[in-house]
């Protein structure tokens, strides 16, 4: 299967420490989304990268987070002295270069005690 | 601003007969795309339909067909002849222009009773 991969796919750690997310997208897939999901709520938009530029930040992304596609090919998204507030699902997509549909992995689900 | 709208928390269908999802959205953008995405209970993510701004027929894919409207700003899902792994949640979303952002609505859970 070569969809969009995440890891880990679970993360429980103590508020204040940092953590880090990685995507592997679709091989051929130049665009790349981060979101945010919390429990009862659709997926919101972190940030985007085409190749390995990032296009895209949603004001949601405080300058606790960081995201990375060194070579345009994975991502990495880092979240700084978690809080709380930072427990949700973390999903990654990817979509081919004309922007239809993207395809999603199965998500890093964060819990941060 | 874009926005995407889906006022039904919940919904029940009796298997083997159809159900409609409501979507509708807001957008300034001339060209966008719409989408439906569904949700098992397990979490991932499973892309459903896709209708473009400019297509003049309206989207279908097997059971999945999407009822766009656009001068009503609306995106609404039929599923028809429902099936008990159909129950799921059910996500409508909106991508602008540019592609560089996509907007979700809450969602809407589908329950199918056999």
């Amino acid at each position: 299967d070569t969809g969009v991969s995440q890891d880990p796919r679970h993360k429980i750690t103590k508020r204040g420490q940092n953590v880090t997310f990685r995507c592997d997208p679709i091989s051929e897939h130049n665009r790349l989304y981060w979101y945010r999901q919390t429990l009862g709520q659709g997926p919101e938009f972190l940030t985007y990268f085409q190749n390995e530029a990032q296009l895209e930040k949603s004001r949601l992304l405080s300058d606790r987070f960081s995201a990375e596609r060194p070579k345009g090919s994975f991502s990495t998204l880092e979240i700084q002295r978690t809080e709380q507030g930072d427990s949700a699902m973390y999903l990654c997509a990817s979509s081919p270069g004309t922007p239809r549909e993207q395809y999603f992995g199965p998500g890093t689900r964060l819990t941060v005690t | 601003a874009q926005k995407i709208t889906q006022t039904q928390p919940g919904m029940f269908v009796q298997e083997k007969e159809a159900v409609t999802l409501d979507c509708t959205y807001d957008t300034s953008d001339p060209s966008y795309g719409l989408f439906w995405y569904k949700q098992p209970s397990s979490g991932e993510m499973i892309f459903l339909i896709y209708q473009g701004s400019y297509d003049q027929q309206n989207a279908t894919e097997g059971r999945y067909s999407l009822n766009f409207q656009k001068a009503r700003k609306s995106a609404n899902l039929v599923i028809s002849a429902s099936q008990l792994g159909d129950s799921a949640m059910y996500f409508c979303a909106m991508r602008g222009r540019t592609g560089n952002q996509f907007y979700f609505g809450t969602g809407t859970s589908l329950t199918v009773i056999p």
